[in-house]
């Protein structure tokens, strides 16, 4: 079964400084990796989907790079903004379901 | 953009009782799923679903749980006699293909306190 793992589990870092949360996976014969962004006590709110055939993925500040062969994803977020604070889900195809990793709280301070 | 809806956003239910939480598909998708995530924990897979039957459930869907798509547009998951632990956020989703193409489109959830 596909383990999905993310580091840090908690950042925080000032407005306008540029992150990188992480996400891995053991298994890397993925079609697909999704990243989420949930606000506490609310849903997932897709962000970004990068093919098993995409190196790259970009949606505004934010880039997620993936390496199947390392079985490795990043999302990288330019200049931090107060609205950006959420936690982080990476989430890999696993047969007929999705796994995802515990996730990155991230705060961003004013 | 289409939404996948949920309903109620709360619900609060002695133990014992049963309960129905609601959702609306986004109307092409084929392919409807529930999650939950106990507060603190990860999301967890409950169940799949395809051409009106289940194609995977996890080892937490046991016998107290049962979906169904009674219409062209609902998908409801039951839980016939709920317990402390059955507290969660409850998460509809849904793809057009499956996983494997166009990801998921979550709802937004249903926040299930059994007291």
């Amino acid at each position: 079964k596909q383990e999905v793992t993310q580091i840090p589990a908690a950042l925080s870092v000032p407005e306008g400084e540029n992150l990188v949360l992480n996400c891995s996976f053991t298994d890397s014969a993925i079609y697909n990796l999704q990243w989420f962004r949930q606000d506490p006590g609310k849903g997932l709110t897709s962000l970004l989907l990068i093919q098993s055939s995409q190196r790259e993925q970009t949606s505004g500040r934010l880039n997620a790079s993936l390496d199947k062969s390392s079985g490795r994803s990043t999302l990288y977020i330019a200049a931090s903004q107060p609205g950006d604070s959420a936690t982080y889900l990476c989430a890999v195809p696993d047969y007929n379901d999705m796994r995802f990793g515990a996730g990155t709280r991230l705060t961003v301070k004013p | 953009e289409p939404e996948v809806t949920q309903t109620p956003s709360h619900q609060v239910t002695q133990m014992g009782q049963e309960v129905i939480l609601r959702c609306v598909p986004i109307s092409n998708h084929l392919y409807f799923y529930w999650y939950r995530q106990i507060l603190g924990q990860k999301v967890e897979f409950l169940v799949s679903f395809y051409n009106n039957e289940i194609s995977e459930k996890s080892e937490i869907f046991d016998d107290q749980f049962s979906v169904e798509r009674p219409d062209g547009s609902n998908f409801t998951l039951k839980i016939r006699s709920t317990k402390l632990e059955d507290s969660a956020m409850y998460f509809c989703a849904s793809s057009v293909t499956g996983p494997t193409d166009y990801g998921y489109t979550f709802g937004s959830g249903t926040r299930l306190t059994v007291v």
